[in-house]
């Protein structure tokens, strides 16, 4: 069926690197991505979105991709900071109001 | 903007009592909202999806008679926890989606539910 995986956490980083988290999907069609973001104790933040191949979505200093031939959607940012320390979740909507979520990967950013 | 609002965002309450959580459109109407429960350290599991003055659907294993939702307006649904028991302490989300069609979900702030 249906479903999203991404890479277990935590990742730990120090301030300053460089973040990869990796997202694959599995689908049928052409479904919207997205990236949430939650900080500790809140509810989900929309990150940034693509909601076509090759589309790249961004939003501050992070960055991923829409990659249909990969079914991927990779968050990259080239410099965290201690504030980025969250749990990040990648997500797909296809067709319909249904989000289907990935497991969430805790970021912790070290100073 | 997309606001959406949670009341209250944290409760404690006793084995065998209801408890009532709101969730608030606050700048716009929502044609649907969705309740989510995430256990810590988890992914957030979708329990129903309510349409204004219709019924609630509900995920395979959610008990219906144990999470009330009601959805009276296009700004309002409630979720109410019914004879809480330990294991019902969690964290529960809502979402609401705008009628414009794009299916973004707009996500409260969540409540912290603690069952004694």
């Amino acid at each position: 069926g249906d479903s999203v995986t991404q890479m277990e956490g935590p990742v730990t980083l120090s301030e300053e690197a460089f973040l990869t988290i990796n997202c694959t999907y599995t689908a049928t069609g052409y479904p919207s991505l997205f990236w949430y973001v939650q900080y500790p104790g809140e509810g989900l933040q929309l990150l940034l979105k693509a909601t076509k191949a090759d589309d790249k979505g961004s939003n501050k200093g992070f960055e991923a991709t829409y990659r249909k031939e990969t079914t991927s959607f990779h968050l990259e940012k080239g410099s965290v900071q201690v504030s980025d320390s969250a749990v990040y979740f990648c997500a797909y909507n296809n067709a319909g109001n249904m989000l289907t979520f990935g497991g969430g990967t805790r970021l912790m950013v070290k100073p | 903007g997309a606001v959406v609002s949670q009341h209250p965002s944290r409760v404690i309450c006793k084995s065998g009592t209801s408890v009532k959580i709101e969730c608030r459109s606050l700048d716009f109407q929502a044609t649907t909202m969705f309740w989510y429960r995430q256990f810590p350290k988890q992914s957030l599991m979708l329990m129903a999806t309510s349409n204004e003055g219709s019924k609630a659907t509900y995920e395979q294993g959610v008990e219906k008679d144990k999470f009330l939702i009601n959805h009276a307006s296009l700004t309002l649904s409630t979720l109410t926890v019914t004879s809480a028991h330990p294991e019902d302490s969690s964290f529960y989300i809502c979402s609401a989606t705008k009628p414009s069609g794009s299916h973004e979900q707009y996500f409260g702030p969540g409540t912290r539910l603690t069952v004694t």
